[in-house]
């Protein structure tokens, strides 16, 4: 099936701190989401990106869809303990099909 | 607005038995689609249902079944368990035509 490669699998770091991560693939996407979870819940949208090229921001988070429409980045700037979670991407397919493929996310711890 | 509710919260079943997970739309919302989640994963697609037929299905086998109903609302239903089936099971809505899909908080799901 289709692959989300998202990386770092995992990041600790200090508050204050920027962070970034990205997913990439070898497959064309029509739309990038960024999804945050945390344990024993259900995935939160943070970013909605649909067209290449865009650039999205949501507070102290900025993501851009790639102009390959093969990859995507999430930064998270001055990090701030409550950024502690898995963050995954997920992406739709270009063809029409309804269905998210999700990267295997990114655990970011941040120590205060 | 109501958010995507799920129940149950939490199930506990042994290997053969059959399970029916619940998920309320978010108001405005046509489409449900739902997601296995297994334990450091990402979301598996599972299938989608909109007009209250299915609408994309992925790799999972005939043992999972589903439904929706005239209020949008959904069933995920999983015949013959097996241990493999342990996971968070995940509802999704979204408006049709709109890629953008808000997910419920889970059930999680052990079979023993």
């Amino acid at each position: 099936g289709q692959q989300l490669n998202q990386s770092p699998q995992s990041m600790f770091i200090q508050e204050g701190e920027d962070v970034s991560m990205n997913c990439t693939s070898s497959s064309i996407f029509n739309t990038w989401l960024w999804y945050k979870q945390d344990p024993g819940e259900g995935p939160v949208l943070l970013i909605a990106l649909y067209k290449a090229g865009e650039l999205t921001s949501n507070g102290r988070l900025t993501a851009q869809f790639g102009i390959t429409r093969k990859d995507s980045f999430l930064n998270i700037s001055a990090s701030i303990p409550s950024d502690v979670g898995i963050y995954f991407c997920a992406g739709q397919l270009e063809g029409g099909s309804e269905k998210l493929v999700f990267g295997k996310g990114t655990k970011l711890t941040v120590n205060p | 607005e109501t958010g995507v509710t799920q129940s149950p919260t939490h199930l506990i079943k042994t290997r053969g038995q059959q399970v029916t997970l619940r998920c309320s739309s978010q108001s405005g919302h046509n489409t449900v689609s739902w997601y296995q989640q297994a334990l450091g994963q990402g979301p598996q697609f599972i299938f989608q249902y909109y007009r209250e037929e299915e609408n994309g299905r992925g790799n999972f086998p005939p043992r999972f079944s589903g439904l929706q109903f005239p209020n949008y609302s959904s069933e995920l239903n999983v015949n013959a368990l097996e241990l493999d089936d342990s996971a968070l099971y995940l509802c999704a809505s979204s408006r049709r035509g709109r890629e953008t899909q808000y997910f419920g908080p889970g059930t999680r799901l052990l079979v023993l």
